[in-house]
């Protein structure tokens, strides 16, 4: 199995301003992959975060607002750029270990 | 379009009765189905998978079983105990090459009553 961490765990923000989150993972992952989680609601998929290259973003998700890095197997960031209420919400990252994907604890971010 | 729905959004049991969580998903080319379960505050965790060329696969306490003909999944525990207290999902996962991506259904939350 695999053990995936995020930072923050929560934060409050003000809207225009931007949040990158963390994702360390304690093994090595061929895919990693950002999703958003209403309360209350299921996960929608943000992006395949790609190492080495740009992620692939799903429709409705765009690189300017959502841009994301992955500069090894064992990690990856999303920011959230010029945040407004709506984008209140948690954010999770989650491995893909020998086909079977693991999630983080999430962060839950609320905009103000 | 692709979409994996649940039929239950709120299920509520006795302890020690079973729990049937259902879900319909309507891309006939999904190949591989897992069911998650959420605890408040918490990711996502793996519960148990099946692939398209199965009907049932067992665990420990927990069945999935699916029907292809009418494209439906249901989840069954068995001697649900108030641990078993969260969300569940259904996701379903595209075929062919190397689509990793998964698509979760909306979920259904389980109140175990002591």
């Amino acid at each position: 199995s695999a053990v995936i961490s995020q930072k923050p765990s929560r934060d409050i923000c003000q809207r225009g301003t931007s949040l990158t989150i963390q994702c360390q993972v304690d093994s090595q992952v061929t895919m990693m992959f950002w999703y958003r989680q209403q309360p209350g609601q299921s996960l929608t998929l943000i992006a395949t975060a790609n190492q080495g290259s740009e992620a692939t973003y799903e429709s409705g998700f765009v690189i300017d607002k959502f841009p994301i890095s992955r500069p090894n197997l064992t990690f990856s960031t999303l920011t959230v750029s010029n945040m407004s209420p709506e984008d209140s919400s948690i954010y999770l990252c989650s491995g893909d270990l020998i086909g079977e994907q693991f999630f983080g604890p999430g962060t839950r971010l609320t905009v103000l | 379009g692709e979409s994996v729905g649940l039929h239950l959004p709120t299920l509520s049991v006795q302890e020690g009765d079973n729990s049937i969580i259902n879900c319909a998903y309507s891309n006939s080319a999904s190949d591989y189905f897992i069911w998650y379960k959420q605890e408040s505050g918490k990711g996502p965790q793996f519960i148990i998978d099946i692939r398209s060329n199965m009907d049932k696969r067992q665990g420990q306490r927990v069945t999935v079983l699916l029907n292809k003909t009418v494209k439906h999944l249901s989840l069954q525990i068995a001697a649900t105990q108030p641990g078993d207290s969260a969300v569940y999902f259904c996701a379903e996962m595209g075929s062919g090459g190397s689509n990793y991506k998964l698509t979760f259904g909306k979920g259904t939350l389980l109140t175990v009553n002591p």
